[in-house]
């Protein structure tokens, strides 16, 4: 599987615009994007996911660099609810691809 | 509807005991896994499960059984409890849009903190 890279922190202010990046610079023209988050002892949540085009959902948007070596999340005004660890996936298409393969993610820090 | 359903959540047991994890699925979703996650480890894939009657290995199975009698739950077994195996564990679920598809989005239970001593 491709992997990703992500920073291992990142710290922002309440009701401001988060920007996440993740690298994937070893992506197949049929992986997918995904997104998800883990909120403090909770389990992981799906945000958002995406081949080539920019996608928006009501939790976030999700930016696809036009090489797609690169993609960021954007969560447009951040909440102190935010504040979890957000995991930057590759999921491919084909074969016997079945499983999901979790990083160390970014953990985000919310201040109020 | 409860989605995806851990029972139970929270467990301690002795080295060299046995048990199960139960998880059960109320979306009709096709694809069943079983993960751990250790502090800064991320999550890791122990099995899964593309269907009734049919488990598979993920990435780290030693230790661990599984079986999907019914379409709804996937059991994980812990045969002889280790240390080792002290962490939290999570059931997640998955519909897939085709056979496949890279945009299949997993749907995961609130986990189940297990303790070995």
């Amino acid at each position: 599987d491709a992997k990703t890279t992500q920073p291992n922190s990142m710290e922002s202010n309440e009701e401001e615009p988060v920007h996440l990046p993740c690298n994937h610079s070893t992506i197949s023209g049929t992986d997918y994007i995904h997104w998800y988050r883990q909120l403090p002892s909770q389990g992981p949540e799906y945000v958002i996911h995406g081949l080539t085009s920019n996608v928006n959902n009501r939790m976030a948007s999700l930016a696809i660099a036009e090489d797609r070596k690169s993609s960021t999340l954007i969560l447009h005004r951040a909440t102190l609810r935010d504040a979890a660890v957000y995991y930057c996936i590759l999921r491919s298409s084909g074969g016997s691809n079945y499983k999901l393969t979790f990083g160390k993610g970014t953990l985000l820090t919310v201040n109020p | 509807n409860a989605g995806v359903t851990q029972t139970p959540k929270f467990r301690v047991l002795k080295t060299g005991q046995s048990m199960t994890l139960l998880c059960a699925q109320d979306m009709n979703h096709e694809y069943m896994y079983w993960y751990r996650q250790d502090p800064g480890m991320g999550l890791r894939l122990i099995h899964y499960s593309v269907g009734e009657g049919t488990t598979a290995k993920g990435e780290v199975p030693d230790g661990y059984n599984v079986s999907r009698l019914k379409k709804q739950n996937f059991l994980l077994g812990l045969e002889s409890a280790a240390p080792s195996q002290t962490s939290v564990y999570f059931c997640a679920s998955s519909y897939h849009e085709a056979p496949t598809s890279g945009a299949n989005v997993l749907t995961f239970g609130a986990g189940s903190r297990l303790t070995v001593l």
